[in-house]
């Protein structure tokens, strides 16, 4: 399994402020993703953060609205920019642990995010 | 484009009762299959993989079955227990480790 911890774990922002999303994993891994689950949704996934390359991200999600950074194999960061109400969810960070001939991804406890 | 599915979208059954939730998805080309469990104002929780080529898994109580195929999977749970009340996830990696997931099945099991 992995152990990941995220920060904050819950935050209220006023609208066309930014926030940043620190995900933590307890060892290292190759691939990190960012995860968004708007209320009474599922989730859906906003990028992929490769150590030393452009995060890639999926369509409807643009960098200039969620910039990732990946300093590092245990460390990356989501950043929410110019945050509208729309933008209430719960974020969440995942890692994909590789045993045998498959992947199993885990996830953090995720960040509340509400916007006012 | 994948599109995932649970049906129920809630349940609620007396503790001790066996249960399946389903799961289907439209392409059938996928890597594996995870089911996961989700409590309130909580992350993931992952309770079994599937691989596309396997048909089953089993943890415990638990019961995961594959037919890509048809595009089903379905979760057993047995002897259903207060502590099993959660929402319940499954999603499909179709490569490159990026999930799809269905909208979930909300469980309630009453003592």
């Amino acid at each position: 399994s992995a152990v990941i911890s995220q920060k904050p774990s819950r935050d209220i922002c006023q609208r066309g402020t930014s926030l940043t999303i620190q995900c933590q994993v307890d060892s290292q891994v190759t691939m990190m993703f960012w995860y968004r689950q708007q209320p009474g949704q599922s989730l859906t996934l906003i990028a992929t953060a490769n150590q030393g390359s452009e995060a890639t991200y999926e369509s409807g999600f643009v960098i200039d609205k969620f910039p990732i950074s990946r300093p590092n194999l245990t460390f990356s960061t989501l950043t929410v920019s110019n945050m509208s109400p729309e933008d209430s969810s719960i974020y969440l960070c995942s890692v994909a642990r590789t045993s045998g001939l498959y992947n199993e991804q885990f996830f953090g406890p995720g960040t509340r995010l509400t916007v006012l | 484009k994948q599109e995932v599915t649970q049906i129920p979208a809630a349940l609620s059954v007396p503790e001790g009762e066996n249960l399946v939730l389903n799961c289907s998805f439209t392409d059938s080309a996928i890597y594996n299959l995870q089911w996961f469990r989700q409590d309130p104002g909580k992350g993931l929780t992952s309770l079994l993989l599937i691989q596309s080529s396997q048909r089953e898994q089993t943890s415990g109580r638990l019961n995961a079955s594959l037919d890509k195929s048809s595009g089903r999977s379905t979760l057993y749970i047995a002897a259903s227990q207060p502590g099993d009340s959660a929402t319940y996830l499954c999603a499909v990696d179709q490569g490159a480790q990026k999930l799809v997931f269905g909208q979930g099945t909300r469980l309630t099991i009453n003592p």
